[in-house]
């Protein structure tokens, strides 16, 4: 059973176009993070917010915390071919002694 | 500074045996989890390891089990193995307990039961 859900499952756009991932969950987190994965390695840790409402930009990334801390969203313009992986958010109980990840987004960017 | 590396990267064991797989830690990591990934999906989460006490637990049953040394490098048993345990087996250390700080994984370990 995974605690958060995100959607799409797939994506898959021309380079130049923007895309929103999301990732939902009826669980408050006590953080919640971004990680992109590539096949045959592990996930490679993107971001990390923790206050709700929180707003994070990495270059054509944007990501946000929502306000209960339940969910969030990924958000990258101008997509590029590189930025094509599986997409997976994650987050922290409030006890700090469990992390659940998402059911993943596989994203794929054709020149 | 090197990363989490884990062994072996791949692995065949029949129905019924058992399997131990390995994780160094990233230098200066003192938290270890595990994680189990089928394919397409997301990891679950089977358990973290803290200063060599098991701190948390996902929803797995007892045949999986662990070890954190005092160097921080850490084991994952699997005893009786079944079908359902092929999967791709990530290692994650972290500075500190609490994801707050996130993980650094490893490539992981194949697993193929037949």
């Amino acid at each position: 059973t995974q605690l958060l859900e995100q959607s799409p499952q797939f994506l898959s756009i021309q380079e130049g176009e923007n895309l929103t991932v999301y990732c939902n969950s009826s669980s408050v987190f006590s953080s919640l993070q971004w990680y992109r994965q590539e096949p045959g390695e592990g996930p490679v840790l993107l971001v990390t917010v923790v206050t709700g409402g929180e707003v994070k930009k990495l270059k054509r990334l944007t990501f946000q915390f929502g306000d209960a801390r339940k969910d969030s969203s990924l958000h990258i313009t101008a997509a590029q071919p590189g930025d094509t992986g599986l997409y997976l958010c994650a987050g922290g109980s409030m006890t700090g002694n469990q992390f659940y990840f998402g059911t993943g987004t596989s994203l794929t960017v054709i020149p | 500074e090197t990363g989490v590396t884990q062994s072996p990267t791949h692995l065949i064991k029949t129905r019924g045996q058992q399997v131990t797989l390995r994780c160094s830690s990233q230098s200066g990591h003192n938290t270890v989890s595990w994680y189990q990934q089928a394919l397409g999906q997301g990891p679950q989460f089977i358990f973290q390891y803290y200063r060599e006490e098991e701190n948390g637990r996902g929803n797995f049953p007892p045949r999986f089990s662990g070890l954190q040394f005092p160097n921080y490098s850490s084991e994952l048993n699997v005893n009786a193995l079944e079908l359902d345990d092929s999967a791709l087996y990530l290692c994650a250390s972290s500075l500190k307990r609490g994801s707050f700080y996130g993980y650094t994984f490893g490539s992981g370990t194949r697993l193929t039961v037949v």
